[in-house]
């Protein structure tokens, strides 16, 4: 299984994209990449997957380098219910790292 | 999409004794998971519930602390054995189906005293 990389922490102004990287160099071709996120005291999240294409649904865009070693989660328009730990997770989902804090400040 | 319950939200327990948490899932999937979350920790695959037969436990769990059982496609149960202060985390049951997103419950709060 891929083994990802987060920043611990990050801050977003309110109303500013956020930008969630992840480092998963050692992803295989097969291997989807998963992004969840958990609001304290809730369980987990699911946001968003892709394979090597741009994906986009309501909630947020995952980027992917064309070499399919890091991506990037955006939040277009964050909001103070955007504080949360967002996890980049590779193939099987079931493994989480530590994951990146991020807080919308006002 | 499926939404998942779990039982009891939380629970305060004494030092070995044993809980058993349920999970309940609306729709049928084929696959339930046991998690747990340490204090200010990510979260930990305990063990795959299989239907019907024994769950698929991970490295460092094993089924005498943690036995589980998964009768059909949406139900599972995960006992916490002969407790110490060290379990004291909370215990989140995850469902899904192979290659599709896993859907959440909101967790069981455990303290041992």
């Amino acid at each position: 299984d891929a083994k990802t990389t987060q920043p611990t922490s990050m801050d977003c102004a309110e109303g500013r994209a956020a930008n969630l990287p992840c480092n998963h160099s050692t992803i295989s071709g097969n291997e989807y990449v998963y992004w969840y996120r958990q609001i304290h005291s809730q369980g987990p999240q699911y946001i968003i997957h892709g394979l090597k294409n741009n994906e986009t649904n309501e909630m947020a865009s995952l980027i992917i380098t064309e070499d399919r070693k890091s991506s990037t989660l955006i939040l277009p328009h964050a909001t103070l219910r955007d504080t949360a730990v967002y996890y980049c997770i590779a193939l099987n989902q079931f493994y989480f790292g530590t994951g990146t804090s991020l807080t919308v400040i006002p | 999409s499926a939404v998942i319950s779990q039982k009891p939200s939380r629970d305060i327990c004494q030092r070995g004794t044993s809980l058993t948490i349920q999970c309940q899932v609306d729709s049928q999937v084929t696959m339930m998971f046991w998690y747990r979350q340490q204090p200010g920790q990510s979260l930990t695959l305990i063990a795959t519930a299989n239907q019907g037969s024994e769950a698929t436990y991970e490295s460092g769990f094993v089924i005498d602390k943690f036995p589980i059982s998964r009768p059909n496609l949406t139900f599972s149960t995960l006992t916490v054995s002969n407790m110490s202060p060290e379990d004291s985390s909370i215990y989140l049951c995850s469902a899904g189906r192979q290659g599709y997103e896993q859907f959440f419950g909101p967790g069981t709060r455990l303290t041992v005293l």
